[in-house]
């Protein structure tokens, strides 16, 4: 199957910082999306993006297709955007072990 | 619009002992997953369910875990007997239809201890 790969593994983050996380997949995909788990488990699905480029408030993605990668961009970061990270390639969601982010005020 | 939700939140079991995890989706989401989340890793699918069909169970352990998703509605997965390693959180998800676009909705999951 499709293998996922994040980096990097952790970061952390002065309030107000600005990031950029990776993912990049072994094989053509039909669905990339990005998941936010915050610190109580809870997973909540960020963004659908296959390919291009998308922004909601102070998160974007772009994924490039072609080079089998997609980033998320955390600017202005608040400690609210604690959690892990993870990117999920193709329809039945095969996830990547994810990147931990803390933010500290 | 109520949430995927799933019961009991924790669960610690002996090994060797059977438990039970039950799911209940979004209404009208015909696609349900169970997933397995271990310490420290993403998510791994179990089972995907279409209505009230297999679709994919290719990487559950079926000789000690079992699912079902009777009526198309709620769903429950049962492991017996539980060993160690099946330590975990166990996540429901359901779409309306399994296209990404649709989006994803998981429940809070249940973190099982096995002892």
């Amino acid at each position: 199957g499709i293998q996922v790969e994040q980096s990097p593994p952790d970061l952390i983050l002065q309030e107000g910082a600005n990031s950029t996380l990776r993912c990049n997949f072994s094989d053509s995909v039909n669905n990339l999306q990005w998941f936010h788990q915050n610190p109580w488990g809870q997973l909540i699905n960020l963004f659908y993006i296959p390919s291009g480029t998308k922004q909601n408030g102070r998160l974007s993605a772009t994924t490039v297709a072609t080079e089998r990668y997609s980033l998320l961009y955390i600017s202005s970061s608040q400690t609210t955007d604690s959690g892990v990270y993870f990117c999920a390639a193709n329809y039945k969601l095969s996830f990547g072990a994810g990147t931990t982010v803390t933010v500290r005020a | 619009e109520a949430g995927v939700a799933q019961s009991p939140r924790y669960k610690i079991i002996e090994k060797r002992q059977s438990v039970a995890f039950w799911c209940n989706p979004i209404s009208g989401h015909a696609t349900l997953y169970w997933y397995q989340q271990i310490l420290g890793q993403g998510p791994k699918l179990l089972i995907q369910f279409q209505n009230n069909g297999v679709v994919d169970d290719s990487q559950l352990p079926k000789d000690r875990f079992s699912a079902e998703r009777l009526k198309g509605v709620d769903s429950t997965l049962k492991i017996q007997p539980a060993k160690l390693e099946d330590s975990a959180v166990y996540l429901c998800a359901s779409s309306l239809i399994p296209r990404g676009d649709y989006g994803y909705t998981f429940g809070s999951g249940t973190r099982l201890t096995v002892v």
